[in-house]
């Protein structure tokens, strides 16, 4: 079975810090699909990013970027110079290549930046 | 723009009563998803739908049930609400199986079951 550990679960930076949310998964397909999405306090899933399993190259997204590693099955989250725009529960999941996208989702990790 | 539209915002219901949310997106999308999102526990799928009249049990189905008649329509029922069922609820929906897009959220449901 797919399975997604986010093991922190708040996470407090005074802004314009760095910071990186944590993300790691377990799945025994070799095809597989990553995704991080952001709820602002709003409630609104937003879609940030996906990756699929052969594709291992980092990506950098104006201030955000993804560290995507097989060999430690992580697929982590920087925000650099964060913003009080970034408070938010991040949530990183695991979709399986079989089946009716059926999507895992880690606990969360609540994010607050500090003016 | 995509939009996944839910119908409340916030529902106040008491034990018993026969609830439904409803949710529909204007993508034309073939998949939809109900979630319930609780402290501690995250996203956890309730039901999901491929197709019209089609339907799949998540990972924690018992309580509900789930009704699809329209491709833009998916609604959740709750046949006889507990206390336990107080909970935020999250409809979702994507393009079809095998190319993974990503799912789009509406903005929740927050649900009290007195």
């Amino acid at each position: 079975a797919q399975k997604v550990t986010q093991a922190q679960t708040e996470i407090s930076v005074v802004e314009k810090e760095d910071v990186t949310l944590d993300c790691v998964y377990e799945t025994r397909d070799t095809t597989y699909y990553l995704f991080w999405y952001k709820q602002p306090p709003s409630g609104e899933l937003v879609f940030l990013i996906r990756r699929n399993s052969f594709d291992e190259q980092n990506e950098i997204s104006g201030r955000y970027s993804w560290n995507f590693q097989k060999s430690t099955s992580s697929f982590n989250f920087t925000i650099t110079a964060s913003q009080v725009v970034d408070s938010a529960v991040y949530f990183c999941a695991l979709s399986e290549a079989g089946g009716y996208q059926k999507v895992t989702f880690g606990i969360g990790t609540k994010l607050q930046v500090i003016p | 723009d995509v939009k996944v539209t839910q119908s409340s915002r916030y529902l106040v219901k008491r034990t018993g009563e026969k609830v439904f949310l409803e949710c529909v997106q204007d993508m034309d999308h073939e998949n939809m998803f109900w979630y319930r999102q609780d402290p501690g526990l995250g996203l956890r799928l309730i039901y999901f739908s491929y197709d019209v009249k089609m339907k799949e049990k998540g990972d924690i189905p018992e309580g509900y049930s789930v009704s699809r008649e329209k491709k833009e329509r998916f609604s959740l029922i709750l046949e006889s609400a507990s206390t336990n069922q107080t909970s935020m609820y999250l409809c979702a929906s994507s393009s079809p199986e095998g190319r993974h897009q990503p799912q789009h959220f509406g903005d929740g449901t927050r649900l009290s079951i007195l």
